[in-house]
Formats: structure tokens, sequence, C-alpha cells
């Protein structure tokens, strides 16, 4: 089975732009998660997707925007970029549904968001 | 911010040696992750403790949980050059399993 697979892996825009990231879960899985890695914040929630809805949100500003497709994948958006929002941003997916919930989750390699 | 402390930030050990890495954390959890990120990479899932468990083994893995003092240490045994990397701990403090909150981390280097 592939494994969660995020694109594109680096990406630099400047300041006021805005960018769309990509995260396509493990066949099957239906949970997508979405996380920002800063050297100073650490690991922080964004928000969760399941069957195409949000059910999780974190606490960021309205500019980190996401959602999920039909088949699972997800996208998240930010637009307005400032300089603290270059990051790791890493998804991760979680097997769910049909009586099964597993917390385990299967992150991807990330997306490196430079800020300039 | 972080809802959970791991100490110590950093270490250092031979191979052979064991590492032990502790997390603290803040509220009532259900269960209590240890994930391990090689540099700049994503998050590999090493091993799954729930709250009415004190202790679990995986490999050369040893986790143990104390709910009452809120904290977890995580040993490595037989330690291997492979195995330099950061580890994470990660609590579901939200209640929800796939909003987990994240310790500090510690950057173990295993020295051949």
């Amino acid at each position: 089975k592939a494994g969660v697979t995020q694109t594109p892996r680096y990406l630099i825009k400047t300041r006021g732009q805005q960018v769309t990231l990509s995260c396509s879960p493990i066949s099957g899985h239906r949970s997508v998660s979405w996380y920002q890695q800063t050297p100073g914040q650490g690991l922080q929630f964004l928000f969760e997707y399941f069957s195409e809805t949000q059910r999780n949100k974190g606490n960021f500003p309205g500019r980190f925007s996401g959602r999920q497709f039909s088949n699972s994948r997800s996208e998240m958006n930010v637009s307005t970029l400032e300089l603290g929002d270059s990051a790791l941003y890493l998804c991760a997916s979680s097997l769910e549904g049909q009586g099964v919930t597993n917390e385990k989750l299967f992150f991807g390699s990330g997306t490196q968001l430079s800020v300039l | 911010s972080q809802q959970g402390e791991e100490d110590p930030q950093a270490l250092s050990i031979q191979e052979g040696e064991n590492a032990t890495m502790n997390c603290s954390y803040k509220t009532s959890i259900n269960n209590l992750q240890w994930y391990r990120q090689n540099s700049g990479r994503g998050l590999v899932h090493l091993i799954l403790i729930r709250s009415n468990e004190r202790e679990k083994h995986s490999g050369r893995l040893r986790v143990t949980l104390d709910t009452s003092k809120k904290s977890s240490s995580l040993l490595i045994t037989a330690s291997r050059a492979a195995d330099t990397a950061s580890y994470f701990c990660a609590t579901d403090l939200s209640g929800s399993a796939r909003q987990l909150t994240f310790g500090s981390g510690t950057q173990l280097t295993v020295l051949p």
C-alpha cells in the first residue's frame, strides 16, 4: 500500500501570496489531519477532515483553510502569507469507518514552505 | 503552544546503551502515543498506550504511563545509530483521537 503522499515537497512563496498544499491519504483512510511544525511552536494541529467535513479545528486564523474531496484527498490553503507561516506542513491519515477506529496516525513527508 | 513537555530536550549516547525519554502532560487523556521523526521528514508511529495501561512493550521499545503523575517514559534498549531521530509524545487532550497535542520532543543522537 502506498503511504501518505504530500505535494509539493518544497515551496517558496512571498508575503501576501496564497498557497495550496495537497495530501493523498493511504487507500481506505477517510480521516485526514493537518499539522504545522515550526522550531518555535513545535507541532500544532490545524484541522481534521472526515467524509468531506471538517470535524476538528485548531487555533489558527481564518487564513488557514482546508477541504476534503470524495476520494478522501485533502488540500489546505493559506491565504495572504506571512513570514511566520514558514513551516513544515504535515498531513496524516488514519483508518476510521465501518466499525473501525484506529488512533494511529500515518504521516506524509511534509511540505516545507518558505515565505520570503 | 505545547501542552506536553519532554525531557531531556537532547540526549547523546553510545550505540548499545539504553535511552530514556520522559513526557509530561497536563490534563486527562484516553491514550498517549510516541512518534519518531527523522530530520525534516514525517512522523512515524511507534507505540500507543491507553490510559488504563501502565506498561507496554514493542521490540526494543518499552513505554510506561503514570496517569496520577501525568507522565510517560519511552525506553529504547540496545540503541543503534539508526535510532538517531527526534522523539515526540502525543496525547489526545482534546478528547479527539485525531487532534493530537504533541510534546516538544527529545533529539536523540546515537554515536557509533
